[in-house]
């Protein structure tokens, strides 16, 4: 069962302009969301993060976008550059702030390539 | 520089044997973590350490072991019991015991069996 879900395996955009990458869940327990992005061959590295108190947290180019009851989150990239070409991974944890571990649940990744 | 190192980068191996993949991180993380990466299915969790001498099954345990025995190291065996162990495993670490933080990831080891 896939609690996490990134339905577009692959998303092209020209240099410049906006990426927009989704990701849907279905376990009402999650209340804190991640995006990291990988190259091929080495470890994803964390890109932006919202906790469910929050609709929107932006950081320079980053804002991730969540909206709860539709149970949706995006990724948007603007501008979009080519060294933002990578794998983008969404992720999901329950009882942010409890006695959880941290337990991440990913989704399968969007491939984004940024044309020049 | 802080950081988490995993090795080798590729591993080769021969249908049947055992195979130990290292981590070591210097970040001075509580919690340790093993993923296994297959195209198209994102990262699925193996197994978790969240303190020296303790560590949990993940979502995909069967044919894996693992041991804590200090804080920075986090060692990986693939067993001759993992049907499908040629995959790219990534180690990951995160400052808190509690709550959710951010995982820091090494760069990963791609194992092939032959």
């Amino acid at each position: 069962d896939q609690q996490v879900k990134q339905n577009s395996p692959s998303l092209s955009v020209q240099e410049g302009r906006i990426s927009i990458l989704n990701c849907d869940y279905t376990n009402s327990m999650f209340d804190y969301f991640l995006w990291y992005k990988k190259y091929p061959a080495e470890g994803p590295t964390f890109l932006i993060s919202i906790s469910s108190i929050k609709d929107k947290n932006e950081d320079g180019r980053f804002t991730v976008f969540l909206n709860k009851s539709a149970k949706h989150l995006s990724l948007h990239i603007v501008p979009s550059q080519p060294g933002d070409s990578a794998v983008y991974f969404c992720a999901a944890a329950a009882n942010a702030g409890g006695t959880s571990y941290g337990k991440l649940t990913f989704g399968q990744g969007t491939i984004l390539t940024v044309h020049p | 520089d802080g950081g988490i190192t995993q090795s080798p980068k590729y591993l080769f191996r021969k249908e049947g044997q055992n195979v130990t993949l290292s981590c070591e991180q210097n970040l001075n993380h509580d919690a340790m973590y093993w993923y296994r990466q297959d195209p198209g299915q994102g990262l699925r969790l193996i197994y978790y350490s969240q303190i020296v001498n303790d560590f949990q099954k993940g979502d995909i345990a069967e044919g894996y072991s693992v041991s804590r025995e200090k804080k920075e190291s986090f060692p990986l065996t693939v067993t001759s019991a993992q049907k499908n162990p040629t995959a790219f495993y990534l180690c990951a670490s995160s400052r808190r015991l509690a709550g959710v933080t951010e995982q820091f990831f090494g760069p990963g080891t791609r194992l092939t069996v032959l």
